[in-house]
């Protein structure tokens, strides 16, 4: 079983709103990550955790925060966002951050308006 | 920035084989060649990957030449639902780790 789970499947916020978007897997993975996909083009990394710490950044916006309370979830918390930032939003995870296969969920629909 | 050059479309008809080029000249010993797929608004799904020798699962095979600066997916009977934009990548694999950057892609028309 390869799978990840990413909640909510949609989400429209206000750009003064505060949400969050949840990724779990129960593979026993200990790295996990997030990419942001614009319409029409490929998906883009933001953060990997590797054992629960954060260890790449793309120089992600601070309005994006990530959160990972344990090795089996992983939280990218939402704030003051811009109509630009509305995309999908794909959680991953691996075996551990070391070339191994990457599994990708469904990812989240994000619309600011 | 993404290490590898693939055509942006490809038509196939359905049944035959769907053989999807993908070019990485300076790919470094380390790396591996890896393909994802993805079909409308779902997220990446895994294929296949690779080092130097061919591969092949139940979804494809990768024939890698043998300077290893091309490869190429193959799906061997392409139905309908095999329509997605399909990813070749290059990646770092082993304890120095590796980012999985997406390029353009090759978007595969499966016809009837």
């Amino acid at each position: 079983d390869t799978e990840v789970t990413q909640t909510p499947k949609h989400l429209v916020m206000g750009m003064t709103n505060k949400k969050s978007l949840k990724c779990e897997q129960h593979m026993g993975h200990r790295a996990m990550y997030w990419y942001k996909q614009k319409a029409k083009k490929p998906p883009e990394l933001m953060f990997v955790y590797s054992y629960e710490k954060l260890s790449i950044n793309e120089s992600v916006p601070s309005r994006f925060s990530p959160e990972c309370p344990n090795s089996s979830l992983l939280n990218l918390h939402l704030h003051a966002l811009q109509p630009e930032d509305s995309a999908l939003y794909l959680c991953a995870s691996s075996q551990a951050y070391s070339g191994n296969t990457i599994y990708f969920g469904e990812g989240s629909w994000l619309t600011v308006v | 920035d993404a290490k590898t050059t693939q055509p942006t479309s490809m038509d196939c008809a359905e049944g035959r084989a769907a053989n999807l080029p993908c070019n990485h000249s300076t790919i470094s010993g380390n790396e591996y060649v890896y393909w994802y797929r993805q079909i409308h608004s779902q997220g990446p799904q895994y294929i296949i990957h690779g080092l130097k020798n061919n591969e092949t699962n139940e979804m494809a095979s990768l024939i890698i030449t043998e300077d290893r600066k091309s490869s190429t997916l193959i799906l061997p009977h392409a139905t309908l639902r095999d329509t997605a934009v399909y990813y070749c990548i290059v990646r770092v694999a082993g304890n120095q780790g590796g980012k999985l950057i997406f390029g353009q892609g090759t978007e595969l028309s499966v016809k009837p």
